[in-house]
């Protein structure tokens, strides 16, 4: 399974973007890139989900380089709401894969 | 349509207890899976099952059995509860056709004393 590492925290501010980058070296050629957000005292819910280039839903984007060795979740204009936990997972694109959650990246949205 | 259900939401055990906690889902998903959560800490993989009948260890298996008879239900069961059980359990089911997107129940805190 391809490590991730990611900021264990960061900090922002109402209405501002916020970009967490998660770096995945060994990733692998038929491994996705998927974005959880998990907030206090409930399960984690996914976001995004991309194999190269930039992906886009109502929720957020996410870019990928050419090299796919990091990806950068994007979140336009956060609000207070956004404050959670978000965690970068990467794994063989096969249903019943063992997906790996690290300590995910604690965002603090502040007003 | 609900989803991930887990039953029972919060429990307290006393070491040696037993209990099984209940994942259901609604969603006519193949892949069901049990992740376990520590204070300030990523989730773990407990167990998995890839279909009705069929189940695999994940990344922290001991001390933990579970049994998926019918397709929409996936047990996980403590035989005898230890300290170091005290978590809080989330369930997830995954469609086939849409793999590493994973739907979660609001999870079960249990608390072993």
């Amino acid at each position: 399974l391809a490590k991730t590492t990611q900021p264990i925290s960061m900090d922002s501010y109402e209405g501002q973007e916020v970009n967490i980058t998660c770096s995945h070296n060994n990733i692998a050629t038929n491994d996705y890139i998927t974005w959880y957000q998990q907030f206090p005292s409930q399960g984690p819910r996914f976001i995004i989900q991309g194999y190269k280039t930039k992906v886009t839903n109502e929720v957020a984007s996410l870019f990928i380089p050419a090299d796919r060795k990091s990806s950068t979740l994007s979140l336009p204009r956060v609000s207070l709401s956004d404050t959670a936990v978000y965690y970068c997972l990467v794994g063989d694109h096969n249903a019943g894969n063992m997906l790996t959650f690290g300590g995910g990246t604690r965002l603090m949205v502040k007003p | 349509n609900a989803g991930v259900t887990q039953t029972p939401k919060f429990r307290v055990l006393k070491t040696g207890q037993s209990m099984t906690l209940l994942c259901a889902q609604d969603m006519n998903h193949e892949y069901m899976y049990w992740y376990r959560q520590d204070p300030g800490m990523g989730l773990r993989l407990i167990h998995y099952s890839v279909g009705e009948g069929t189940t695999a260890k994940g990344e922290v298996p001991d001390g933990y059995n579970v049994s998926r008879l019918k397709k929409q239900n996936f047990l996980l069961g403590l035989e005898s509860a230890a300290p170091s059980q005290t978590s809080v359990y989330f369930c997830a089911s995954e469609a086939f056709q849409s793999p590493d997107t994973q739907y979660f129940g609001p999870g079960t805190r249990l608390t072993v004393l």
